[in-house]
């Protein structure tokens, strides 16, 4: 079975230019999460969405929005770039948002946004 | 004062050694714990849960304080394939999220 699927895996963009980057959850997964991982630091959560609703959202400006479709696949998008949003971009899919304490979290290999 | 706190090192540490690593939480009522293991350029993967007895999978041991809010990794025989980054996890339901810690960096030396 495919795990995670990002796109693109790398993504070169400059200041003021808009991107939307896709995630493709683990077949059966209803959940998907968004997480930024700046170099030298660990991934910072930006939204979870859960059968199609936003469940959560991290501390992050408006410029940053997403959406889950009914099969569950996910896109975030980020406006008005800024240099400081150069980052690896991280989704991870999970059956049920971790209702469960101790549901897992599976992660895609990311997408690699370098803006400049 | 950050949710999740790690040493990042780095640490340099001889092939068969034995290495730990330290974390703490702020937030008191976190429920689930665990340790990530992040290798260069590639995404987090789960290593292991953390319970309150402790628990271990083979060489790697975890072990939970909830009344000091800390976690610890002991690595026991490291094998080079251990160099990586090991992320501290915390999550908190209601918050949706796991937090991560900023890594801690490890290479085993031959």
């Amino acid at each position: 079975d495919a795990g995670v699927t990002q796109s693109p895996t790398h993504l070169i963009k400059t200041r003021g230019q808009h991107v939307t980057l896709r995630c493709s959850p683990i077949s059966g997964h209803k959940s998907v999460s968004w997480y930024q991982q700046v170099l030298g630091q660990g991934p910072q959560f930006i939204f979870q969405y859960y059968e199609k609703e936003e469940r959560g959202r991290g501390n992050f400006p408006d410029r940053f929005s997403a959406r889950q479709f009914p099969n569950y696949s996910s896109e975030l998008n980020v406006n008005a770039l800024l240099l400081g949003d150069s980052a690896l971009y991280l989704c991870a899919s999970s059956l049920n948002g971790q209702r469960a304490t101790n549901e897992k979290l599976f992660f895609g290999s990311g997408t690699q946004l370098s803006v400049l | 004062r950050k949710e999740v706190e790690q040493d990042p090192g780095p640490f340099n540490v001889p092939e068969g050694a034995t290495v730990a690593f330290n974390c703490t939480y702020s937030n008191s009522a976190s429920q689930s714990f665990f340790w990530y293991r992040q290798d260069c350029r590639k995404e987090p993967k789960l290593l292991m849960s953390v319970y309150s007895s402790g628990n271990e999978d083979g060489r790697f041991t975890a072990q939970l304080n909830r009344a000091s809010q800390y976690i610890s990794l002991l690595i026991r025989d490291s094998k080079l394939s251990d160099s990586a980054t090991y992320l501290c996890v915390v999550f908190l339901r209601g918050n949706e999220k796991l937090t991560f810690g900023t890594g801690t960096r490890l290479t085993i030396i031959p």
